[in-house]
């Protein structure tokens, strides 16, 4: 089985763009959730989608949006990006998103504000 | 407020040695908690799940105990190889229900030949 991939890899944008990244899952998983990971906060939740729903959301302010599609792939959007949103953010996918549920990262997608 | 805590200095041992890091966590009460390993540039890896009525558990030669009195998990490899080198994440999950992981920082293993 394929793993999770994300893409792009790597991406640079300036201060005010939005951006939009994108995860697909393992095959015959339908929850996704997003991580943003940096050096001074560590790993933090974005959101978790499941069935197109969210159905968990970490603390990050309204421009962090994400979306999930009928084929459990699952799109996160920052807009209006700042110098402190450069980060590496991780998508997982899972089979339900059940709390014992394994999760599988991707490589993440390396974004870089300037 | 709620936290988790590994220690931020990296762990130097020499191969062959046991591995033992810590996990800390104050004003969350657990029903479990899970271990990753992550490589430079690369996703976390899922390694162990240990639940609180599990004093501990082993895969391998890794081993995770889980003491909900004193709030701490400790994660031994044992006979550590210069392969094993890599970060090591303890996280455990906010929702009772569904997937929100909380994180630690991080702690990065470094064993020598």
């Amino acid at each position: 089985k394929a793993g999770v991939t994300q893409t792009p890899r790597y991406l640079i944008k300036t201060r005010g763009q939005q951006v939009t990244l994108s995860c697909s899952p393992i095959s015959g998983h339908r929850s996704v959730s997003w991580y943003q990971q940096t050096p001074g906060q560590g790993l933090q939740f974005l959101f978790e989608y499941f069935s197109e729903t969210q159905r968990n959301k970490g603390n990050f302010p309204g421009r962090f949006s994400g979306r999930q599609f009928s084929n459990s792939r699952s799109e996160m959007n920052v807009s209006t990006l700042e110098l402190g949103d450069s980060a590496l953010y991780l998508c997982a996918s899972s089979l339900v998103g059940g709390a014992l549920d394994t999760q599988y990262f991707g490589p993440g997608t390396r974004l870089t504000v300037l | 407020s709620q936290k988790i805590e590994q220690n931020s200095e990296a762990l130097n041992i020499q191969e062959g040695k046991t591995a033992t890091l810590t996990c800390n966590y104050t004003n969350y009460s657990p029903a479990y908690l899970q271990w990753y390993r992550q490589d430079p540039g690369r996703g976390p890896v899922f390694l162990l799940l240990i639940r609180e009525n599990e004093k501990e558990k082993r895969k391998e030669r890794l081993k995770v105990t889980f003491d909900t009195t004193l709030k701490q998990s400790l994660f031994h490899i044992t006979a550590s190889q210069p392969a094993d080198s890599a970060t090591y994440l303890c996280a455990l999950n906010e929702d009772t229900g569904f997937q929100k992981l909380v994180f630690g920082t991080g702690t990065r293993l470094l064993v020598s030949p």
